[in-house]
């Protein structure tokens, strides 16, 4: 069985300052891994996906993500956050073999300071 | 126009009555998924469906149930709602194997039980 645990229910940074989302990750096969975003009153859409292609994974808004197998982690990373960027971010994942449904985090909401 | 449709937006219903949240999508996908959110716990799944003729339990199916009418209608029902059931509710949507199963969502239900 797959499962994902986020680092911290609330991260809060400066606005210009560095975005980092923690995401760690059990599978006892290879994995598929997503980062979704929730901005308010809104439903989940998706940042990026890694599909065991290139470990460096690139999304919209600015926003990529490296997997380590060895560290059985997907972070999820921006440089420079912008008030936008305030939002509740989920991690996913599921099995390479496409025919599990998605496991997700509990979520973390980034709060972006003026 | 939205792929993933889902209605009621805002529900506002009383102990004991029975409840039908619909999703539609024009996506083609055969897999459809309903989930729960709650605030500090994430997504939690509740019915998924591999095509018209597969149900399948998630993690939370108790006091719920569905209907997948067709491969482009996934309904959630209530049958006797109670308070602890007020939530976000979302319908999700992927396509077959080989395509990562990333997952569309819908714009959300959210249900108030008095």
């Amino acid at each position: 069985a797959q499962s994902v645990t986020q680092l911290g229910s609330h991260v809060s940074v400066s606005e210009g300052a560095l975005v980092l989302l923690r995401c760690n990750y059990s599978s006892s096969v290879p994995p598929y891994l997503f980062w979704y975003v929730q901005y308010p009153n809104q439903g989940l859409q998706l940042l990026l996906k890694y599909t065991s292609a290139a470990t460096l994974v690139k999304g919209i808004n600015g926003f990529e993500a490296e997997f380590k197998k060895s560290e059985t982690s997907f972070h999820l990373t921006k440089p420079s956050a912008h008030m936008s960027d305030a939002a509740e971010y989920f991690c996913a994942v599921s099995t390479s073999s496409g025919n599990t449904p998605l496991v997700f985090g509990k979520g973390t909401r980034l709060s972006v300071i003026a | 126009d939205a792929d993933v449709t889902q209605t009621p937006r805002n529900r506002i219903t009383k102990t004991g009555k029975r409840i039908m949240l619909e999703c539609s999508q024009t996506k083609g996908h055969d897999r459809m998924y309903w989930y729960r959110q709650d605030p500090g716990l994430g997504l939690q799944l509740i019915y998924y469906s591999f095509d018209v003729k597969d149900i399948n339990k998630g993690e939370i199916s108790d006091g719920y149930s569905v209907s997948r009418q067709a491969q482009a209608k996934f309904s959630l029902s209530l049958e006797s709602a109670i308070p602890n059931q007020t939530a976000l509710y979302f319908c999700a949507t992927s396509a077959g194997t080989g395509r990562y199963n990333e997952q569309f969502f819908g714009p959300g239900t959210r249900l108030t039980v008095l």
